[in-house]
């Protein structure tokens, strides 16, 4: 299993970026996928689900109606939109995976290695 | 939602158990078994070492155990080794699909 984050960089405050995961090693589609970010010096914040199929989305209140996750099964790969950047964006952002498809449970059993997404004010 | 409560730090020697301690509401840890436990060394990726309250991913030892009573769930680390000194974050389900975390403990071998 690999989960390789990428477009990640400086940003101006107001901005936009879109990060992408590439997944391989396993059947991408029958996980459910997210995102969780670390401020410098700071915890983990969970930031966003999406279900295996897409369908079912779900975002933590700081980024509601700014950040948007989606996926694309035939590549493989899962995405965070990010608009209306502010300087507390400022962080490494991980996705996670999350349990099998029909299997309860929110634990993130591989990680990406983080993409850092820098906002100046 | 507030993040999860839990200790700034905690300290042991080698071969001693520790434990540390993630306090939530009747809302998120008290509701659901499914808290999870990280590891975090500096810079790396967080890793997976419980999930659903007790239970260990393959490949993780042994000496790391979860457990939870009430709002609290607890990471007990038995048989300290110096390589288990690190942050370790608590996590737990909200419902809709939301997920909060904790503060982060670390833990220092003495």
């Amino acid at each position: 299993v690999q989960l390789v984050e990428s477009g990640g960089g400086l940003v101006q405050a107001g901005g936009s970026l879109r990060l992408s995961c590439a997944a391989s090693g396993f059947t991408f589609s029958g996980y459910n996928m997210n995102w969780v970010r670390q401020a410098p010096g700071k915890g983990l914040e969970w930031l966003s689900y999406i279900s295996g199929s897409g369908i079912t989305t779900s975002h933590a209140e700081s980024v509601k109606g700014r950040f948007t996750i989606s996926r694309d099964n035939a590549k493989s790969s899962l995405y965070l939109q990010m608009n209306g950047l502010r300087a507390e964006d400022t962080a490494v952002y991980y996705c996670a995976r999350g349990p099998r498809n029909g299997v309860d449970g929110t634990h993130f059993d591989y990680w990406g290695q983080g993409t850092l997404v820098s906002v100046s004010s | 939602q507030s993040a999860l409560a839990q200790p700034a730090s905690v300290s042991g020697s080698p071969g001693q158990s520790i434990t540390m301690s993630c306090t939530g509401t009747s809302s998120d840890v008290g509701a659901y078994k499914f808290v999870s436990w990280y590891q975090q060394h500096p810079g790396r990726a967080p890793k997976l070492m419980t999930y659903d309250v007790s239970d260990r991913p393959s490949g993780v030892s042994n000496r790391f155990s979860g457990s939870k009573s009430g709002n609290t769930a607890s990471l007990t680390i038995s048989g300290l080794q110096a390589e288990d000194e690190a942050t370790y974050y608590c996590s737990s389900y909200t419902g809709s699909n939301i997920v909060i975390f904790g503060g982060g403990t670390k833990l220092t071998v003495l």
